[in-house]
């Protein structure tokens, strides 16, 4: 099925280790864009990319790296893993005609313990 | 600081009746607005968009009225059904940001026959 594949979805991490959450969508969008969802909080923007090899900082990209290599994948990498990392979190991808939104993944559970 | 911001965190309806969900921004640069629906467990779901030159757009049941000058958007569904029970995110966007979404915190709509 075309859509955002997100991948694992569920995953228990111990401070200080790495890991990257892996992002692809078969639909040749241009745009994705990884969130953070945590109680209370809504969705926060922690990375963007408008194409392959641009990338921007979102609202919260502190501890986490991003890079786009190819248009389908848009991994998020998690440099040495915080507590405050604890949430889920959303890939996401468009076309560049914003009327039809994005397409979101189904999520990453993440735990920092 | 929260440039999106949806000020009622539930809303309870009866079915048949109509559902209003409001949302406000303070980001003069958004000219894209959209809302999507979550379930828990599940990433969101995009439901209907309004560009900021409309001040109304309508899909089937559900209709998203724009007031630039109060900056001020709703969304009405009507009628509503058992089935709309979610989460509701209001998101605004910016041509000049990659078109990366800034969520609202979500009102949870309860709709009871």
């Amino acid at each position: 099925n075309a859509g955002v594949t997100q991948t694992p979805k569920f995953q228990v991490l111990k401070t200080g280790q790495s890991m990257t959450l892996q992002c692809a969508q078969d639909m040749n969008h241009e745009y994705m864009s990884w969130y953070r969802q945590d109680p209370g909080m809504g969705l926060r923007l922690i990375h963007y990319s408008v194409g392959a090899g641009i990338t921007d900082q979102g609202e919260v990209p502190n501890g986490y790296n991003v890079s786009r290599s190819t248009t389908e994948d848009f991994p998020l990498r998690l440099l040495s893993a915080a507590p405050s990392q604890t949430s889920v979190y959303f890939c996401a991808s468009s076309y560049s005609n914003r009327r039809y939104g994005y397409t979101f993944g189904s999520g990453t559970r993440l735990t920092v313990v | 600081d929260q440039q999106v911001k949806q000020n009622s965190p539930s809303l309870s309806v009866q079915e048949g009746r109509i559902s209003i969900l409001n949302c406000d921004y303070t980001n003069s640069m958004f000219d894209y607005f959209l809302w999507y629906k979550k379930y828990p467990a599940e990433g969101p779901t995009f439901l209907i968009s309004i560009s900021s030159i409309k001040d109304k757009n309508e899909d089937g049941r559900f209709t998203v009225f724009l007031n630039k000058s109060a900056k001020h958007l709703s969304l009405h569904i009507v009628p509503s059904q058992p089935g709309d029970s979610a989460v509701y995110f209001c998101a605004a966007s910016a041509s000049n940001s990659g078109y990366a979404l800034n969520f609202g915190k979500g009102t949870s709509l309860l709709v009871t026959p």
